[in-house]
């Protein structure tokens, strides 16, 4: 079945660590994008890539970083310059360019111990 | 500037019971809105699709509108089940003018039903 996987579902942090998010695709979507999602807030985009070797920054790109070094994989590091990481963190892709809606990954649960 | 906006921010009924969830947007220019379930720790999934020209379309007990004049959309969620509790997620599609589209998320509706 075609789908994207988020691991793991749930990820513990000690403060001044830098934590690494996967994502990865089968649905041969060339754009993919990581969310924040905060309690009671919507959605937060903090990096898309519409492209292999290209990615941008979103709203919330502050102590985060991507690659994009295949189509299938967007993984996202959650670095120690983010003072707050604590949050449920979603990977979504789409078929561009046309006007696909999102596939949404199952989510990651980041802690900060 | 283009916003979404949901109403109710929360909403419990009982099981068996009918609701309605809002959505307003000012997204311009417009190209189509999704209404999205979210279950607690999951993934938003799709539940309808709505273009311009589409004024309803059902997603068996759920069933969207459009009034694209107003810019208003409706989630109607009839006999209501247990299964339904979850946040509802309007997501309004626009064209930019690179000719990519750019996506604006409500906040949520946050459903409990109770049985």
């Amino acid at each position: 079945d075609g789908g994207i996987t988020q691991s793991p579902k749930y990820l513990f942090r000690k403060e001044g660590q830098n934590v690494t998010l996967s994502c990865e695709q089968n649905l041969n979507h060339d754009a993919m994008y990581w969310y924040r999602q905060d309690p009671g807030q919507g959605l937060r985009l903090i990096y898309y890539s519409q492209i292999v070797n290209d990615f941008q920054k979103g709203d919330i790109a502050e102590g985060y970083s991507v690659s994009r070094e295949k189509k299938e994989s967007f993984p996202l590091t959650v670095t120690s310059a983010q003072k707050n990481p604590t949050a449920f963190y979603l990977c979504a892709s789409r078929g561009a360019p046309r006007d696909y809606g999102y596939t949404f990954g199952s989510g990651t649960r980041l802690t900060v111990v | 500037k283009n916003q979404v906006e949901q109403s109710p921010q929360s909403l419990i009924i009982l099981e068996g019971k009918n609701c309605t969830l809002q959505c307003n947007y000012t997204v311009s220019p417009f190209s189509n809105l999704r209404w999205y379930k979210q279950d607690t720790g999951r993934g938003p999934v799709s539940l309808t699709i709505m273009t311009f020209s589409e004024n309803t379309k059902s997603n068996g007990r759920y069933t969207a509108t459009l009034d694209a004049d107003t810019k208003q959309s409706s989630l109607h969620i009839t006999a209501s089940q247990l299964s339904d509790s979850a946040s509802y997620i309007c997501v309004v599609s626009g064209r930019t003018t690179s000719g990519t589209y750019k996506y604006i998320f409500g906040t949520g509706t946050r459903l409990k039903v109770l049985a």
